[in-house]
């Protein structure tokens, strides 16, 4: 089946850096890959919808200038978290579909813990 | 994309078939239910997805009532590994734009 391949796994870095994350579809083409954010014990909310070649779509609340995405290609999304502080520490997952069928399929998620 | 309905939390003994029922009053005609599982620090797991009639795959069955208004997913034989958060969701399957909104979900326990 499709694989969506997230990287890194989790990442620790320090308040004020930046930290990208990338979300690769292995053997298909995603024009539409999402951007979503978990805290301990809670659902997925879903950030940005990322479009190939275009603006992502953020939803309500979400800061387009703090949480930087590029969808340069139609098999890879890119999740920047800019000036990271504490508070954005969080459970970062993307997803993405595959054209040929109706599924969904999400990537491993990346931990990122700002001290 | 319409709003689901889920119980917080179901137990289920391990050997017994797991069902979780999800409301989904305001699904759209062209709106599929899905289902997902997400285990602990993982990506969610795609389980099994349909439109109107029942459907089964390796992992699971998923019942949809006649008019589409609710739907049950069962795991034939739970087993411990089947502890996760399971979540239901409708959108619109063929729209690769469709946003993926996620419920609260329903933690199912597989006790011993």
């Amino acid at each position: 089946g499709a694989v969506v391949s997230q990287h890194p796994s989790w990442v620790i870095c320090k308040s004020g850096t930046s930290v990208k994350i990338e979300c690769r579809s292995l053997d298909f083409q995603a024009t539409t890959m999402f951007w979503y954010r978990q805290f301990p014990k809670q659902s997925l909310m879903l950030m940005a919808t990322s479009n190939e070649g275009s603006k992502a779509t953020y939803e309500q609340g979400v800061e387009k200038d703090k949480f930087l995405i590029n969808h340069a290609s139609l098999t890879l999304s890119t999740l920047t978290v800019t000036s990271a502080h504490p508070e954005d520490s969080s459970f970062y997952i993307c997803s993405a579909k595959a054209g040929y069928n109706e599924k969904l399929f999400f990537g491993s998620g990346t931990q990122l813990s700002v001290l | 994309d319409a709003k689901t309905t889920q119980p917080p939390s179901m137990d289920c003994a391990e050997g017994r078939a797991a069902n979780l029922p999800c409301n989904h009053s305001t699904i759209s005609g062209n709106e599929y239910v899905y289902w997902y599982r997400q285990i602990h620090s993982q990506g969610p797991q795609y389980i099994i997805h349909g439109l109107k009639n029942n459907e089964t795959n390796e992992m699971a069955s998923l019942i949809i009532t006649e008019d589409r208004k609710s739907s049950t997913l069962i795991l034939p034989h739970a087993t411990l590994r089947d502890t996760a958060v399971y979540y239901c969701i409708v959108r619109v399957g063929y729209s690769s734009a469709s946003k993926i909104i996620f419920g609260s979900g329903t933690r199912l326990s597989i006790r011993p």
